[in-house]
This record gives C-alpha cells, structure tokens and sequence, in this order.
C-alpha cells in the first residue's frame, strides 16, 4: 500500500537555525498538510497546500514558517529561526481529491511516521 | 477559531469493558473523521461520517455523528489490548481540526 514518506526521522537543531522538514506525499494525491503534535497533546493543522501554493493555514503558520513543493515529488516545510517551543513531532499527510465523498475536506487523510524535531 | 473538544482526556479499562469517547465541536461540521495514533505511531484514519445523525460500525466500533452535525461519538464494545491508543476526531469547515483525544489503555 502507497505511504507517505518523512526524512529524516530526527532532527535536532539549535535555537536560531534553519531546518527544512521533508516529505513524499502519496503520487497520485493533490492535497498536502504539515501537522505538529507537542508530546502527548493534540495534533495541530499548519498549513494546506493545493496546486502548487497554501490553500489554508492556521495561527500557528506565521512568518518563520513556510512550504514548497520544489518537484513533483517532494513537499517541503521549513522553519528559517527555531525556537525551543518548536520542539514537537511534525507530521506530513497528503489526500486524494477524489477519495471517499469526493473533495479534499471530505477525503481521508494519510499520514507519515513524523519527524520529531528537538531545538535546543 | 474552530473548537473541537474531547472527553475524556484519558480513559483506563479493563480489558473486556467498554469503552466511548465524545467529541463536541463549538461549530457545524460538513463531516467528521476518526483517527487512531498507537503510542509512538502516526494517527491512522478509521472513518468518516458524513450525514446527520449517521451511524456506522466497524466490527466493535460503532460511531456517530449527531443530529446537528456539532458532536459525534466513538463506543468500542469488549475492547481489547490492541485497542490502546489515542482517538482523535476530526472536524472539517475550512479545515481539518483535530480534537483534543482520548487515550485509551486497556488493563489485561
């Protein structure tokens, strides 16, 4: 069965740097989210990516944060200055349009293992 | 922003009880999602409701979807170890809001 594919498994970073979190969404999907879950709470909606840019994204998304889909493979989320409260598992998910009931928001959405990121 | 609340916060039985999460969402939902994360794992999708009052099963899981589209419910009958986890909801308007979840441990 497809998956979605997330590098690298752990990153660890120091406060300030750059990091870029990867992903392979599933082929045939055209809809990508990034997710974060801070230990043992609840998972938090980023941002929602739709022929090639944001379709959505929630308080959480701010400046330090963005998205790319550099080819048709890979997708992309990067924090350009790492704080400590960054520190939290991130979650890639991709959906088919044309899943159960038609339409993004009515389509499952399938996750990758996560990147747990710890800023130090 | 859109609220989606889920109760309990943590749930222990033993193994053989059953077991109901609730969600409640501060706002009408066009659909609602259910999602298993296994400790240590990724959420999992299990199923999505769609139409008012719908109820569906899955073997031992039967799940909900209020009449006003504002709440929805998760009851496992006669759980077992392999149900432990966390259960999240997921309500969809413009976005998918998870819920806070429920973890369930299951007392062999």
């Amino acid at each position: 069965e497809p998956e979605v594919t997330q590098t690298p498994s752990h990153q660890v970073t120091q406060m300030g740097q750059e990091v870029i979190l990867r992903c392979v969404p599933i082929s045939n999907h055209l809809y990508f989210y990034w997710y974060r879950q801070i230990l043992g709470q609840k998972v938090e909606f980023l941002v929602s990516f739709y022929n090639n840019e944001i379709s959505e994204k929630s308080e959480i998304f701010d400046d330090q944060f963005s998205v790319e889909r550099p080819d048709g493979s890979n997708f992309t989320l990067k924090i350009r200055s790492t704080k400590l409260e960054d520190s939290a598992m991130y979650f890639c998910a991709s959906s088919d349009p044309w899943g159960q009931g038609g339409g993004s928001y009515n389509s499952p959405l399938h996750f990758g293992n996560g990147t747990r990121l710890t800023v130090t | 922003g859109q609220q989606v609340m889920q109760i309990p916060q943590y749930q222990h039985v033993q193994e053989g009880e059953d077991f109901t999460t609730y969600c409640n969402s501060s706002t009408t939902l066009s659909n609602i999602q259910w999602y298993k994360q296994r400790p240590g794992g990724h959420p999992v999708f299990l199923i999505q409701l769609v139409k008012s009052g719908e109820v569906k099963k899955q073997k031992r899981l039967t799940f909900q979807f209020g009449e006003a589209k504002k709440n929805s419910s998760l009851h496992i009958t006669a759980t077992q170890t392999t149900d432990v986890g966390t259960y999240f909801c997921a309500g969809t308007g413009n976005q998918f809001y998870f819920g806070t979840g429920t973890s369930l441990t299951v007392i062999p």
